[in-house]
């Protein structure tokens, strides 16, 4: 059963226009999320993260929004480039000591220039 | 720098051969975790050790065991290969304790043929 589920496959954006990357969770033990970004034939490397406690947080273009009550975060990337077309995955935390961390299935984002 | 190595970026292996994947990061950090990358199926858990000789099951451990029996070092064995464990491995790491970002391997390819 995923519990962290990422619905769109894939998302087409025009170069200088927004990218909303969205994602779902169903554990309502979460409490930490985070974004990756994965180029093919590399490991995912760290984006943004959010606490739980915060319904948003921004570094430079991306932002990253929390609804808990929705179970829901999204990705915003503004303005998107190029060089941003990657795979996408939101991954959560459960709390606790050990800090497992489950990752979704991935949304591709292909910036168009 | 913070670093996480995979012993192989591309490995080809017959099936019924026993396989290992190992990874090494340089950062003191307690978790090591094991996932694969499918497509359309995101990043999937396989294991996940939290200390030294301690593990336990991800999402998909079947077919597959691992060995943390050093801190900076954590192997996956893939027992008996088989065509369908042909996929992208990637090794992370994490501090425990503190919610804070896993940091991820280059990646190995297997092929089981």
């Amino acid at each position: 059963d995923q519990q962290v589920k990422q619905n769109s496959p894939s998302l087409s954006v025009q170069e200088g226009r927004i990218s909303i990357l969205n994602c779902d969770y169903t554990n309502s033990m979460f409490d930490y999320f985070l974004w990756y970004k994965k180029y093919p034939a590399e490991g995912p490397t760290f984006l943004i993260s959010i606490s739980s406690i915060k319904d948003k947080n921004e570094d430079g273009r991306f932002t990253v929004f929390l609804n808990k009550s929705a179970k829901h975060l999204s990705l915003h990337i503004v303005p998107s480039q190029p060089g941003d077309s990657a795979v996408y995955f939101c991954a959560a935390i459960y709390g606790g000591a050990t800090n497992k961390l489950i990752f979704g299935t991935g949304t591709l984002l292909a910036v168009q220039p | 720098d913070v670093k996480v190595t995979q012993s192989s970026r591309y490995l080809v292996k017959r099936t019924g051969e026993k396989v290992f994947l190992e990874c090494v990061q340089d950062m003191d950090h307690e978790n090591m975790f094991w996932y694969r990358q499918d497509p359309g199926l995101g990043l999937r858990l396989i294991y996940f050790s939290y200390d030294v000789k301690m593990k336990e099951k991800g999402d998909i451990p079947e077919g597959y065991s691992v060995s943390r029996e050093k801190k900076e070092r954590f192997s996956l064995i893939l027992e008996s290969a088989s065509t369908n464990q042909t996929s992208m491995y990637l090794c992370a790491s994490s501090l425990a304790h503190i919610y804070t970002e896993a940091f991820f391997g280059q990646g190995t390819r297997l092929t089981v043929v």
